[in-house]
């Protein structure tokens, strides 16, 4: 079945440092992935779309600059959290679809970013 | 506009009780896809289902099974002789032509099955 492997899974910073967070299909090309952010005990809030070979779409309220998508192939997007603050702190996961439209995302395991 | 509804925040059962989550939708769109996804304390989210909404026939796998009533707006989903590795959380969701195939997510309903 399709696979999204997503690194780190969990990761520590202080405040000011970036983090980056890689999404990676594994075996199938997606043209579009998505990264969710999910507070505990929340549902997932999109945050972006990604786009190979162009800017990412950015949901209403996200801050662009402060979350910086980059989608370099067909099998990578990653997601880099800018001079990262405490509220930052989340879990960030990443997802694709395999098909067309109307296929199911698979996800990645998830980010837990801790920022102290 | 398109919106989820899991109305359960959580439940807790005892092993080996069946149990079903519910899940109500709403949407202007005649195709539509409803799925469930399941959300296990390690935190990934792994897909159980897609229905699209020409297919009403209900769905059985195991002990998962899913009703789909287009008259209700409701797509539950039934876990029979209930484990406790069935404890996490699950997501019902939509997607459709109006949110342009982005997922609609429901709030979650949180199972919890005791030993």
């Amino acid at each position: 079945g399709a696979v999204v492997s997503q690194h780190p899974s969990w990761v520590i910073c202080k405040s000011g440092t970036s983090v980056k967070i890689e999404c990676r299909s594994l075996d199938f090309q997606a043209t579009t992935m998505f990264w969710y952010r999910q507070f505990p005990k929340q549902s997932l809030m999109l945050m972006a779309t990604s786009n190979e070979g162009s800017k990412a779409t950015y949901e209403q309220g996200v801050e662009k600059d402060k979350f910086l998508i980059n989608h370099a192939s067909l099998t990578l997007s990653t997601l880099t959290v800018t001079s990262a603050h405490p509220e930052d702190s989340s879990f960030y996961i990443c997802s694709a679809r395999r098909g067309p439209i109307n296929s199911p995302l698979h996800f990645g395991n998830g980010t837990r970013l801790t920022v102290t | 506009a398109q919106k989820v509804t899991q109305a359960q925040t959580e439940i807790s059962v005892v092993e080996k009780e069946d149990v079903t989550l519910d899940c109500v939708y709403e949407t202007r769109d005649t195709t539509y896809y409803l799925f469930w996804y399941k959300q296990p304390p390690s935190g990934e989210l792994v897909f159980l289902i897609r229905r699209n909404s020409f297919d009403e026939q209900n769905e059985i796998s195991g002990r998962y099974s899913w009703n789909f009533q287009k008259s209700t707006s409701s797509f539950n989903f039934t876990i029979t002789a209930s484990q406790v590795v069935d404890s996490a959380v699950y997501f019902c969701a939509l997607s459709g032509g109006d949110s342009n195939y982005q997922l609609i997510w429901g709030a979650g309903t949180k199972l919890i099955i005791k030993p």
